[in-house]
């Protein structure tokens, strides 16, 4: 099935940095999800977004819906060595959810 | 249960040999959900059920692939004649419905490692 368009594909950065990533779909969704997946885990929601141009803030994450319901993003403040992990988007449509490929965040302290 | 569950947690398996997966949604969960992670990629859908019928097995990757579910609970997804390419993390998902908002939100297992030699 049709997945997401998630960038980027990794991210090496240092502890206390900002950071930046996105999803892109060539069809709209009602729903936007961003979970996180460490080793040996399934994935762990972060936020959910649920209405075009949303912002929400989930302590030092922060996600938007797009106005054209076709992308996201999510933004991560002050970066900390727990937030190593594999970050996933997903557009959901009703029972429907497609994932992108994952974005793989590494922190040096 | 207070998550959902997956069992076991790894499997290694011979090439032909079959296999079966088991989930234990969330206590209350009427939708439940099977996908496969392999290395590297995200999530590809493989089956949903809503209560104990499927309406959409539009993700099983072939005939060797079925699941089913019993008593709106527990589901097993079994794998015949395995082969190599069949290896990889099998997630199971559960929601509270398939509605819209919060209601629909996915709740993932840890997921059994399956690989085939």
């Amino acid at each position: 099935g049709q997945q997401l368009n998630q960038s980027p594909q990794s991210m090496f950065i240092q502890e206390g940095e900002d950071v930046s990533m996105n999803c892109t779909s060539s069809s709209i969704f009602n729903t936007w999800l961003w979970y996180k997946q460490e080793p040996g885990e399934g994935p762990v929601l972060l936020i959910a977004l649920y209405k075009a141009g949303e912002l929400t803030s989930n302590g030092r994450l922060t996600a938007q819906f797009g106005i054209t319901r076709k992308d996201s993003f999510l933004n991560i403040s002050a970066s900390i060595p727990s937030d190593v992990g594999i970050y996933f988007c997903a557009g959901q449509l009703a029972h429907d959810m497609r994932f992108g490929a994952g974005t793989r965040l590494t922190v040096k302290p | 249960g207070a998550g959902v569950s997956q069992s076991p947690s790894n499997k290694v398996t011979e090439k032909g040999k079959d296999v079966e997966l088991r989930c234990d949604p969330i206590s209350g969960h009427t939708a439940l959900y099977w996908y496969r992670q392999s290395l590297g990629q995200g999530l590809e859908f493989l089956i949903y059920f809503q209560g104990n019928s499927a309406p959409d097995k539009s993700g099983l990757p072939s005939d060797r692939f079925s699941a089913e579910r019993t008593g709106g609970s527990v589901s097993t997804l079994t794998i015949q004649r395995t082969q190599q390419e069949d290896s990889a993390v099998y997630l199971c998902a559960s929601s509270h419905s398939t509605g819209s908002g919060t209601k629909n939100i996915q709740y993932f297992g840890a997921g059994t490692r399956l690989s085939v030699l």
